[in-house]
């Protein structure tokens, strides 16, 4: 069965810290994803990334960055928190796709609150 | 970036009744896919349609792409409350891996 499991359901920070969030897939998909949740705006694609130590920025990067040192673990990483940055966040997994997207398969989601 | 709407933003219906749920683009999608996400979980994909005019049927559940690839739509033959959840529709670009997102449908079906 696929899984893509994330370190925290839900986490508390304030502004200014530096905050990691973790994303394991066991379905040895080269590609990784993050985006950001929030209500009315669907999901926007932050950063992906299509093998190890690739990574390309998405939609909304301003803020983040990513690292992928191996191939079963993505992390997002927010430099300095900010309140705008209060969101749920899912990880996402796919092989590598050809000319139509691959299914990709999502985490459980962290919800992140900056205060 | 191309841009998906979906429309109504959010449905609360009766078990029992028909929905129909929109996803329109002014741009042209390589495939179009339709997820459920339920609260507390990440969204699950239901369908994938690559072909203009594509009909795929999942139980109650009728997807249907445009002969354009540029809309596609949801329809759900005698709701349950176990429909109840956020659709969202998915198209992929012309290239790689990489999906747009719609807003999303609030369904909630009522017993």
């Amino acid at each position: 069965d696929v899984k893509v499991t994330q370190s925290s359901r839900y986490l508390v920070k304030r502004t200014g810290e530096k905050v990691f969030l973790e994303c394991v897939q066991d379905m040895d998909h080269e590609n990784m994803f993050w985006y950001r949740q929030d209500p009315g705006l669907g999901l926007r694609l932050i950063y992906f990334s299509y093998d190890v130590k690739m990574k390309e920025k998405g939609d909304i990067p301003e803020g983040y960055s990513v690292s992928r040192e191996k191939k079963e673990r993505f992390s997002l990483i927010l430099e300095s928190a900010s309140t705008n940055q209060t969101s749920m966040y899912l990880c996402a997994s796919s092989l590598a796709g050809g000319y139509y997207t691959d299914t990709q398969y999502f985490g459980p989601g962290t919800r992140l609150t900056v205060l | 970036t191309q841009l998906l709407e979906q429309s109504p933003q959010f449905l609360s219906i009766q078990e029992g009744e028909n929905l129909t749920v929109y996803c329109n683009s002014s741009s042209v999608f390589s495939s179009l896919q339709w997820y459920r996400q339920e609260p507390g979980e990440g969204p699950v994909l239901l369908v994938t349609v690559v072909t203009g005019g594509e009909v795929k049927k999942l139980k109650r559940l009728t997807f249907q792409f445009g002969d354009a690839r540029k809309d596609s739509s949801l329809h759900i033959t005698a709701a349950q409350p176990g429909d109840t959840g956020l659709y969202l529709c998915a198209g992929s670009e012309s290239y790689g891996n990489k999906l747009v997102f719609g807003a999303g449908t609030i369904l909630r079906v009522k017993s």
